[in-house]
């Protein structure tokens, strides 16, 4: 079932610094890749996303560097802020099949 | 406030019971999403559906159905249930049932089952 592998589990981040989340994918039908924000008690939020025709996509502080060739995409978030702590979420789907496979998430701490 | 409603926000049921999640989308939004979480099997994909036609399957047991009606407000069933059907059931809706279209979660229903 699980076709996103992510990592790491958790993240403790200075205020200020880079939080780096990686994520790995087997299907190679997979052709949209999305990254959601999940606060507590909250549902998940679209965060960024990208398309395998570019290999990188920012967002103010967000940036997606994807790698087709080693079937791996990765968020930054740079000058990372108390209010970033959250779960993150990287997911993957092909467009002619809605059923989008999501990593197990990574719990942020952005310490001020 | 993503503009998706979600009832009940807590439920709490025994073994073997049939509860009902009710979703009501986004103004203007045709297309309804189920998702499990929880704590073993993480986020899960269960149904789309578009405009009232199921859409897309994902892993869905055959215990649970779901419908959308023409008002376009969606409702998950779900039957004989069991320890592990404890869960955070979300509902998501976006304005069309394309892949690269923005989903929008609702707060979520959180399932007790004892």
């Amino acid at each position: 079932q699980q076709q996103v592998k992510q990592s790491p589990q958790s993240l403790i981040v200075q205020k200020g610094g880079i939080s780096i989340i990686n994520c790995a994918y087997e299907n190679t039908a997979f052709d949209y890749f999305p990254w959601y924000q999940q606060f507590p008690g909250k549902g998940p939020a679209l965060l960024i996303a990208i398309r395998p025709d570019v290999s990188e996509k920012k967002e103010g502080r967000f940036t997606i560097s994807f790698n087709k060739s080693a079937k791996q995409f990765s968020l930054h978030i740079m000058d990372s802020q108390p209010g970033d702590s959250a779960t993150y979420f990287c997911a993957a789907s092909s467009y002619n099949n809605n059923d989008m496979r999501f990593g197990a998430g990574t719990r942020l701490t952005v310490k001020p | 406030d993503s503009g998706v409603t979600q009832t009940p926000k807590h439920l709490i049921t025994a073994t073997g019971q049939r509860v009902t999640l009710r979703c009501s989308p986004r103004s203007g939004d045709l297309s309804v999403y189920w998702y499990q979480q929880s704590l073993d099997q993480g986020l899960q994909f269960l149904i789309q559906y578009y405009n009232g036609e199921e859409r897309a399957k994902g892993n869905i047991l055959e215990r649970f159905s779901a419908q959308q009606f023409p008002d376009l407000h969606s409702e998950l069933n779900l039957s004989s249930l069991e320890l592990g059907d404890s869960a955070l059931y979300f509902c998501a809706s976006s304005q069309t049932g394309e892949t690269y279209n923005e989903q929008f979660f609702g707060p979520g229903t959180r399932l007790t089952v004892l």
